[in-house]
């Protein structure tokens, strides 16, 4: 009864290339949250969605693109794959937006060669 | 938003020690959590103290925020091997539930 998984678990590609995490909740929660953990281990906050509205954008390049179908999916999209995107990724979940505990999954090592 | 920073970076202490990891943020806040993360593993919450408590427990681990000093401390009475992990504050403000993570305390405890 994983509460928040993330699929793939580990993603090894080519520069140029587009691929997608998906991460799903079934804690019945409104929120969900993407972030990029770097090699320092520096965790840095990507997304937010709430009940399906974007409501957190930090300075991310735009050939990231979240996408909500429902508030217990919550997928990251990543287009033309550079070096730098190399990062295990992170999605979260809360009960609601505003401060309450964040339940993280397990996290999508991703590898850019 | 603003991002807490965990003093010391690392720490390594024999089993049945107890370990303290401190934090520091800048400005007011609503409440501050704190979190574990294992080697190659999410991250778990530990414990979300609000700005009107000053301390607060959860089996060894004890907690204290201090707002006039804009800090707070997080202590593991008795270490396991177990507790072997990084740990990581957050700061909370606002009603995004944006939480900023420093780069956390690495904790190892040797058997």
């Amino acid at each position: 009864d994983t509460a928040v998984s993330q699929t793939p678990k580990y993603l090894v590609t080519q520069m140029g290339n587009d691929k997608s995490i998906k991460c799903e909740q079934n804690l019945g929660h409104d929120t969900m949250y993407w972030y990029k953990q770097d090699s320092k281990k520096f965790l840095k906050i990507m997304f937010s969605y709430n009940n399906k509205e974007l409501i957190i954008n930090e300075t991310v390049p735009n050939r990231f693109s979240p996408k909500s179908p429902d508030k217990a999916h919550l997928n990251l999209h990543i287009n033309s794959l550079e070096l730098g995107d190399s990062a295990v990724y992170f999605c979260a979940s809360s009960r609601r937006r505003d401060q309450e505990t964040q339940y993280f999954g397990p996290g999508t090592r991703l590898l850019v060669l | 938003s603003q991002q807490g920073e965990e003093d010391p970076q690392a720490l390594s202490i024999q089993e049945g020690e107890n370990a303290t990891m401190n934090c520091s943020y800048k400005t007011s806040i609503n409440n501050l959590q704190w979190y574990r993360q294992n080697s190659g593993r999410g991250l778990v919450h530990l414990i979300l103290i609000r700005s009107n408590e000053r301390e607060k427990h959860s089996g060894r681990l004890r907690v204290t925020l201090d707002t006039s000093k804009k800090s707070s401390s997080l202590l593991i009475t008795a270490s396991r091997a177990a507790d072997t992990a990084s740990y990581f504050c957050a700061p909370g403000s606002g009603n995004t539930g944006k939480l900023i993570f420093g780069q956390g305390t690495t904790l190892q405890v040797k058997p």
